[in-house]
């Protein structure tokens, strides 16, 4: 059975302060790791795509990399605004073609 | 507008009634997929399709149905629904054959309770 884990399940963070947290994977058989930002009543977007061993991404505020050979990757959030209060979901897709995602971190800004 | 639409939005039936649910996306997308979002549970692939006519088995496929005869429509069907399919149900589409290097779009959700 395949296993995404994602740490922490609930994180509550100071604006302004910066954050981080993980997803781990299975480190056989990667093919690609996706992160997707959910917002409370809406869908979940895509932050990033990465699919290389030691991956960096970045899109303003929100960085990301990847470890393909420990099965790890990290979010991280420079200088947390009130807008960034989401749940951030990783997925793991196996050269098998499935998609398994974590359950995710559920981010808490505090005015 | 790109985008991914499913109907119904909301749907309330009783155990056995066939349903439909539809999606439709207009960014001439080759994958699609559907997932089940339930109580602390992420979310979870029900089935998926890399291309017209083809479909396979994702984690939970019990008990769904799914058809892609068109390049846009990507339908999940089920044939006697079950209280246990109670769930938020997403539709998601993606450029390639697969989303290894494209991102997936999430269409707004569908909430089915079934009775």
């Amino acid at each position: 059975i395949l296993n995404v884990e994602q740490s922490p399940q609930s994180l509550h963070v100071q604006e302004g302060d910066s954050t981080n947290f993980t997803c781990s994977f299975p480190s056989s058989n990667f093919y690609a790791l996706h992160w997707y930002r959910w917002e409370t009543a809406k869908s979940p977007e895509a932050l990033f795509v990465m699919t290389l061993n030691g991956d960096e991404k970045k899109k303003g505020r929100i960085s990301a990399t990847l470890n393909t050979k420990e099965g790890y990757s990290y979010l991280y959030i420079k200088g947390s605004q009130p807008e960034d209060s989401a749940t951030y979901l990783c997925a793991f897709m196996n050269r098998d073609d499935k998609i398994i995602f974590g359950k995710g971190t559920r981010l808490h800004i505090l005015p | 507008e790109a985008q991914v639409t499913q109907n119904p939005r909301y749907l309330i039936t009783v155990t056995g009634k066939k349903l439909t649910v539809t999606c439709s996306q207009n960014m001439n997308h080759e994958y699609m997929s559907w997932y089940r979002q339930d109580p602390g549970l992420g979310l979870r692939q029900i089935y998926y399709s890399m291309n017209v006519e083809v479909t396979d088995k994702g984690d939970v496929p019990e008990g769904y149905k799914v058809s892609r005869k068109e390049k846009r429509n990507f339908p999940l069907i089920l044939e006697s629904p079950s209280p246990n399919q109670t769930s938020l149900y997403f539709c998601a589409s993606s450029l390639g054959r697969t989303p290894l290097y494209n991102e997936q779009f999430f269409g707004p959700g569908t909430r089915l309770t079934v009775l």
